[in-house]
């Protein structure tokens, strides 16, 4: 079946560096792809998508490419702050039953340090 | 905005109690989700509704049951309370549809159950 694999936590870095996330698929069809943050009590909110093959999803300078042919949709971004420190959470969306159901990862905790 | 209200933020319930977590939305969304937390786990899917009084089984449905009387509201029912079931629970709406775009599922701020 469809399944979601993302690097366990927890990542702790320093302001302003570089952070990559990794997350990896396995699907039947052409799942879209998502990222999830989950700030300190809240619930989650997307944060970027991606629908087909070499889409690059974006935002609040955070990116990640749909990559197909390593089933691969890692999320990085180039200079963290300590509002980043969240749990991070990639999706899949499994379309096959006509629900959108998603299927999560695990979750990875950042923290970012001052 | 699209906003998910779950009513209740913590609750703490004994064992064998019957407990209720209500979910609303104010969006006109088709699908509504419950999930369960946990760390090491994630996000499970435990019911989800497609529609009024329609409802199907996530991944792990025992011990639970929802209802869905009302498109905007969706419950969560645990029919006898057990500590296996101390967890987060979280709620999410999505508008429904043939486009990605129109089911983003929208999450609830997660209501922390403790069963003692």
């Amino acid at each position: 079946g469809n399944s979601v694999t993302q690097m366990e936590g927890p990542v702790t870095l320093s302001e302003e560096a570089f952070l990559t996330i990794n997350c990896t698929y396995t699907a039947t069809g052409y799942p879209s792809l998502f990222w999830y943050v989950q700030y300190p009590g809240e619930g989650l909110q997307l944060l970027l998508k991606a629908t087909k093959a070499d889409d690059k999803g974006s935002n609040k300078g955070f990116e990640a490419t749909y990559r197909k042919e390593t089933t691969s949709f890692h999320l990085e971004k180039g200079s963290v702050q300590v509002s980043d420190s969240a749990v991070y959470f990639c999706a899949l969306s499994d379309s096959t039953s006509g629900t959108y159901k998603y299927i999560f990862g695990t979750g990875t905790r950042l923290k970012v340090l001052a | 905005d699209v906003k998910v209200t779950q009513s209740s933020r913590y609750l703490v319930k004994r064992t064998g109690e019957k407990v209720f977590l209500e979910c609303v939305q104010d969006m006109d969304h088709e699908n509504m989700f419950w999930y369960r937390q946990d760390p090491g786990l994630g996000l499970r899917l435990i019911y989800f509704s497609y529609d009024v009084k329609m409802k199907e089984k996530g991944d792990i449905p025992e011990g639970y049951s929802v209802s869905r009387e009302k498109k905007e509201r969706f419950s969560l029912i645990l029919e006898s309370a057990s500590t296996n079931q101390t967890s987060m629970y979280l709620c999410a709406s999505s508008q429904g549809g043939g486009l990605v775009a129109k089911n983003i599922q929208y999450f609830g701020a997660g209501t922390r159950l403790s069963v003692l």
